[in-house]
């Protein structure tokens, strides 16, 4: 699977979009790009993945760059239960029942 | 749908206890993962399973851990003896069929080894 590479920490504004960015440079043709979160004290959540076309859905939207190197996760209006760890990971949907490969993700505070 | 169970939510032991922890995964879902999470390392993989087979166990630490899987519906992680480095939270995840995209996680066990 590609390597990932993301921001330690961010901070967002309590009701503002949270653009969490992602760059994965050596992804290949048939991997996607997936994140999960991770609130404190929970197991991690899936939110979006995506392989080439911008995904919505109603937890976030995910956004990747035509050449795919890079991509944001886009919580629209951020809240206060949106505070957690967020892991982006690339992996061939082939990959089938395999294990997630966690890096250290971006550690995202919503400020009140 | 209940989600993934972990048991016990908190464990406190004393070296060289043995410990057990359980998981049920959801119903249907045909694979099952044992993660680890401390903060030094982070997420990592220990162990898991395809229907009911163990397909790889090289993030088990050592021979102190041991998993199983009797049946689609539950599976145990052991670790004997107990050691104050074990200490960490355990987390249990499923999922469905091959090509999906989705891996649900348990709450968690947290184990304290004294």
């Amino acid at each position: 699977d590609a390597k990932t590479t993301q921001p330690p920490s961010m901070d967002c504004a309590e009701g503002r979009a949270a653009n969490l960015p992602c760059n994965h440079s050596t992804i290949s043709g048939n991997e996607y790009v997936y994140w999960y979160r991770q609130i404190h004290s929970q197991g991690p959540q899936y939110i979006i993945h995506g392989l080439k076309n911008n995904e919505t859905n109603e937890m976030a939207s995910l956004i990747i760059t035509e050449d795919r190197k890079s991509s944001t996760l886009i919580l629209p209006h951020a809240t206060l239960r949106d505070t957690a760890v967020y892991y982006c990971i690339v992996r061939s949907r082939n990959s089938g029942n395999t294990p997630l490969v966690f890096g250290k993700g971006t550690r995202l505070s919503v400020i009140a | 749908d209940a989600g993934v169970i972990q048991s016990p939510r908190h464990e406190v032991t004393e070296m060289g206890q043995e410990v057990t922890l359980r998981c049920k995964p959801i119903s249907g879902h045909n694979s099952l993962f044992w993660y680890r999470q401390t903060m030094m390392r982070g997420l990592e993989l220990l162990i898991y399973f395809n229907n009911n087979v163990p397909i790889d166990d090289s993030g088990m630490p050592e021979d102190r851990f041991s998993a199983k899987m009797p049946n689609a519906s539950f599976s145990t992680l052991k670790i004997q003896p107990s050691e104050p480095r074990d200490s960490a939270v355990y987390f249990c995840a499923s999922s469905p069929q091959a090509h999906t995209d989705t891996q649900y996680f348990g709450p968690g066990t947290r184990l304290t080894v004294l």
